[in-house]
C-alpha cells in the first residue's frame, strides 16, 4: 500500500483565497483525521471522520473550516476564505484500529 | 489542552549513548503510544502501551507506563544519528474510545556523530 497520500505537499495563497486540502486513506481503514500542526500550538486534531461520517469537529477553529469524506477513499478540508494565521502543516491520518498513519503533511503559507 | 507533556523539551546526546525521554498526561487513559517526526515529514507510530501494561520493549525501544503517577518514558538504547527526530506521546481517554489520539507537546532529540 502506497500510504496516505496528500496533496498538494506545499500551497502558497494570498490572504482571502480558498484553499482545498485533498487526502485519500489507507485503503480500509475506517477512521481518517485531520490535524493542523503549529510551532506555537503543536498538533491539533481538527475533525475525524469513522466510516466517512463526522465523528467530533470541535477542533476546527471556524467557520471559515470545513471538511468533507465523499467516500472512503477520499477526504477534503477546505478554508474559505484563507488567513496569515491558517499557515501551518496539515496532516492527514488514517486508522482502523488504535495506530495512526499519517501522511507527508501538506505546508500551507498564506501571505 | 494538550493531554501529554513531555520532558525534555529538546534533548542532544552523543551517537551510542542511551536517550530517555518522558511523558506526563491528565486525565485516565486506555493506552498511551510514542510517535516518531522526523523534519519535513509525518508521524511515524513507534510503540503501543496500554493501561494495564507496565514495560513493553520493541527492538532498541523501551517503554513504561505508572497510571498512578500519569507518566510514561521512552527509552532508545545506542542511539542512532538516525534516531534524530521530534518523539510524540499520544493517549487515548478511558471511556472514549481509542481511535481518538490527543499528543503531547514533543521532545526534540538530536543524536551528535
Amino acid at each position: 500500500d502506497a500510504g496516505v497520500i496528500q496533496s498538494p505537499r506545499h500551497e502558497v495563497t494570498e490572504m482571502g483565497q480558498e484553499v482545498t486540502l485533498r487526502c485519500k486513506p489507507i485503503s480500509g481503514h475506517d477512521y481518517l483525521f485531520w490535524y493542523r500542526q503549529t510551532m506555537m500550538r503543536g498538533l491539533e486534531l481538527l475533525i475525524y471522520f469513522n466510516n466517512n461520517v463526522p465523528i467530533d469537529d470541535s477542533g476546527m477553529p471556524e467557520d471559515r473550516f470545513s471538511a468533507k469524506m465523499p467516500n472512503a477513499s477520499f477526504s477534503t478540508l477546505k478554508i474559505q476564505p484563507s488567513e496569515p494565521r491558517d499557515s501551518a502543516v496539515y496532516f492527514c491520518a488514517s486508522s482502523e484500529a488504535d495506530t495512526q498513519y499519517f501522511g507527508p503533511g501538506t505546508r500551507l503559507t498564506v501571505l | 489542552s494538550q493531554q501529554g507533556e513531555e520532558d525534555p523539551q529538546a534533548l542532544s546526546i552523543q551517537e551510542g549513548e542511551n536517550a530517555t525521554m518522558n511523558c506526563s498526561y491528565k486525565t485516565s487513559i486506555n493506552n498511551l503510544q510514542w510517535y516518531r517526526q522526523n523534519s519535513g515529514r509525518g508521524l511515524v507510530h513507534l510503540i503501543l502501551i496500554r493501561s494495564n501494561e507496565r514495560e513493553k520493549h520493541s527492538g532498541r525501544l523501551r517503554v513504561t507506563l505508572d497510571t498512578s503517577k500519569k507518566s510514561s518514558s521512552l527509552l532508545i538504547t545506542a542511539s542512532r544519528a538516525a534516531d534524530t527526530a521530534s518523539y510524540f506521546c499520544a493517549t487515548t481517554r478511558l471511556n472514549f474510545g481509542n481511535e481518538k489520539l490527543t499528543f503531547g507537546t514533543g521532545t526534540r532529540l538530536t543524536i551528535i556523530p
